[in-house]
């Protein structure tokens, strides 16, 4: 069974830029949510989405967005890229009941220069 | 404000030993705990997980423990292998809100 997979692994961009990242979940998940790992922050929670909508979303400036499609897949842009957001992106998928095991990827690694 | 603590940056046992990794977390709401094993260049994966109803959850050597009315769990692992030295996150999440609040991690080193 395949697992989550994200796009793409590694990526370099510069201040200003916009990135946008993707995330395909494991086949029948619906749920797709994104966590933001920095040095000693642990996991931040970014968003969360099911059946296209999202249902809840963490404390980051609104230059963070994503969306699902019908497929479940997902993507993630940041707008105007700051040097802070050099961080490991990680998404994980569930079937989208609450209180479930989230299953994740093995992230993106972004760095600004 | 970090709901969810873990106050041991790192930890280290001796293979064969038991290795105790603690959690603890201060929103009453929170009703479900997880723990995550991450090694280096790969994405947490999952180990275990409790619901506020139970006190314990056993899967083979990993054991979870929650104490709710101090707002602490832990993950004990026993027989501790070499293979188990990764960092471990305790996360938690309340009914309906479909968000899970990571801890800072623990980074565990099992010496052989």
């Amino acid at each position: 069974k395949a697992g989550v997979t994200q796009t793409p692994r590694y990526l370099i961009k510069t201040r200003g830029q916009q990135v946008t990242l993707s995330c395909s979940p494991i086949s029948g998940h619906r749920s797709v949510s994104w966590y933001q790992q920095t040095p000693g922050q642990g996991l931040q929670f970014l968003f969360e989405y099911f059946s296209e909508t999202q249902r809840n979303k963490g404390n980051f400036p609104g230059r963070f967005s994503g969306r699902q499609f019908s497929n479940s897949r997902s993507e993630m842009n940041v707008s105007t890229l700051e040097l802070g957001d050099s961080a490991l992106y990680l998404c994980a998928s569930s079937f989208g009941a609450s209180n479930q095991p989230q299953h994740f990827g093995d992230g993106t690694r972004l760095s600004i220069l | 404000d970090q709901q969810v603590k873990q106050n041991s940056p790192s930890l280290s046992v001796q293979e064969g030993r038991i290795s105790i990794l603690n959690c603890d977390y201060t929103n009453s709401m929170f009703d479900y705990f997880l723990w995550y094993k991450k090694y280096p260049a790969e994405g947490p994966t999952f180990l275990i997980s409790i619901s506020s109803i139970k006190d314990k959850n056993e899967d083979g050597r990993f054991t979870v423990f929650l104490n709710k009315s101090a707002k602490h769990l832990s993950l004990h692992i026993v027989p501790s292998q070499p293979g188990d030295s990764a960092v471990y996150f305790c996360a938690a999440s309340a009914q309906g809100t479909y968000k899970y609040i990571f801890g800072t991690g623990t980074r565990l080193k099992v010496l052989a």
